[in-house]
This record gives C-alpha cells, structure tokens and sequence, in this order.
C-alpha cells in the first residue's frame, strides 16, 4: 500500500513568515495533489502537480513536485491568517483507482 | 447543482442500525470515490466507481459496507448493522476521469451510539 507521510504534523506560525510543508511518499507516482480543509468543512483543491519539475503557484502558496525523490512540498510565503488550516497532500495510486492522503498539516497564523 | 452534495450532513444513529447516505456528483463526473474521515486523520479510501460499477472496493472495511451506483450518476453508501467505531465523516468526491483532481462534497457526520 502506497504510504503518505507529511510533515510537519502541527505548525504554528507568526504572521509574515515562511515555511514549507514537506509530502513524502512510498512508491512512484507521478501525480500529486493539494488540498485545503477548514475546521468543519470539506477538502478543496489548491494544486494539481502531473510531472516530475512541476511547480504551481497561487497567492502566498507554492507547490512542487520532484517524483524522483518522491517529495512535494508546499511553501508558504508570509502568512497571513486566513491561511489557518489543514492541508492534506494526496498521491494517485498507479492504477488511478485510489488517492491517497497524508495525515495532514494543521496551521495556524498568529498575528 | 454546482458541487457534489451529499445528504444527509448528519446522522445519529443506534449501534445496529443500517444507515444510508447518498451522494450526487458534479454533472458530467464519470469518476465518484467514497473516503471515510476520522477526527485528526486524513481522508480513507472506501470505494471508486467509474460510471456504474464499482472498480475498485478494496478499501470497505468488511461486508457491512456496500455503495451503489445504478445509473452512473448518484451513489448510494450502505452501511449494515452499525457500530460504534463506523462513526466518522463520510466524504464523496467526483472527478472528471480517472487522473484528474477530485472535488468533494461538504461531508455526512454518522455518530454511532
């Protein structure tokens, strides 16, 4: 079974910052996925990453992909509140029949 | 609608019971997956369907678990003789195909007493 580690689990940080939100996972794949979840609500999607070098940008939020070391990350540049929630990265199973998610990051901005 | 929705948004149920959610897909979706989600943890994979059969359900729990999809569209998660540990969110997604991004519904809350 394809495993899916993300780190760190828990970030706390002061608004203005940057940080990056590490994805590793078990087995090739060369499709990757970001996700967004606000306390009680639904996963919205933030990036799609379909190849090795992919790199997406939205706002304070950049996402990569380097399938050869089976890593994404999500960075962060200069927090702001509103960016407080759990990001999850998912990885596409080879058959596409399965996502598989991470076990999530929960962030928090502090002014 | 716009989005996938799913009904109903909570159930209490007795342990025992059989329960049904149901889920509409975004229109065109050929793709619908069922995940299951416990507080603090990440989505878990239940069931895919492209269009009307299952084509993959290796991720149900056991056999008190089953989900329909009779015309492509609507899906149906059953869940037989509930207990208290099938307590979770239960998320639906739809895709486009088998690659693309999938886009969930706001979630069914079952809390098993």
């Amino acid at each position: 079974e394809l495993k899916v580690e993300q780190n760190p689990l828990f970030l706390s940080m002061q608004e203005g910052k940057n940080y990056t939100i590490y994805c590793n996972y078990s087995t090739t794949s060369d499709r990757l996925y970001w996700y967004r979840q606000d306390p009680g609500k639904s996963l919205e999607s933030l990036f799609v990453l379909l190849s090795n070098g992919a790199v997406k940008q939205e706002g304070r939020l950049m996402a990569s992909l380097d399938t050869k070391a089976r890593l994404s990350t999500l960075h962060i540049t200069a927090a702001v509140h509103d960016l407080s929630a759990t990001y999850f990265c998912a990885v596409d199973s080879n058959t596409g029949n399965q996502f598989y998610f991470g076990t999530g990051t929960s962030l928090t901005v502090i002014p | 609608g716009a989005g996938v929705s799913q009904t109903p948004s909570n159930k209490v149920t007795e342990k025992g019971k059989y329960v049904e959610l149901r889920c509409d897909p975004i229109s065109g979706h050929t793709a619908l997956y069922w995940y299951r989600q416990s507080l603090g943890q990440g989505p878990e994979f239940l069931i895919y369907f492209q269009g009307t059969g299952a084509a993959d359900d290796s991720g149900l729990p056991n056999d008190r678990f089953f989900a329909v999809r009779p015309e492509g569209s609507v899906s149906t998660l059953k869940i037989q003789r509930t207990e208290r540990g099938d307590s979770a969110v239960y998320l639906c997604a739809s895709s486009r195909g088998r690659t693309g991004e999938l886009f969930f519904g706001e979630g069914s809350r079952l809390t098993v007493l």
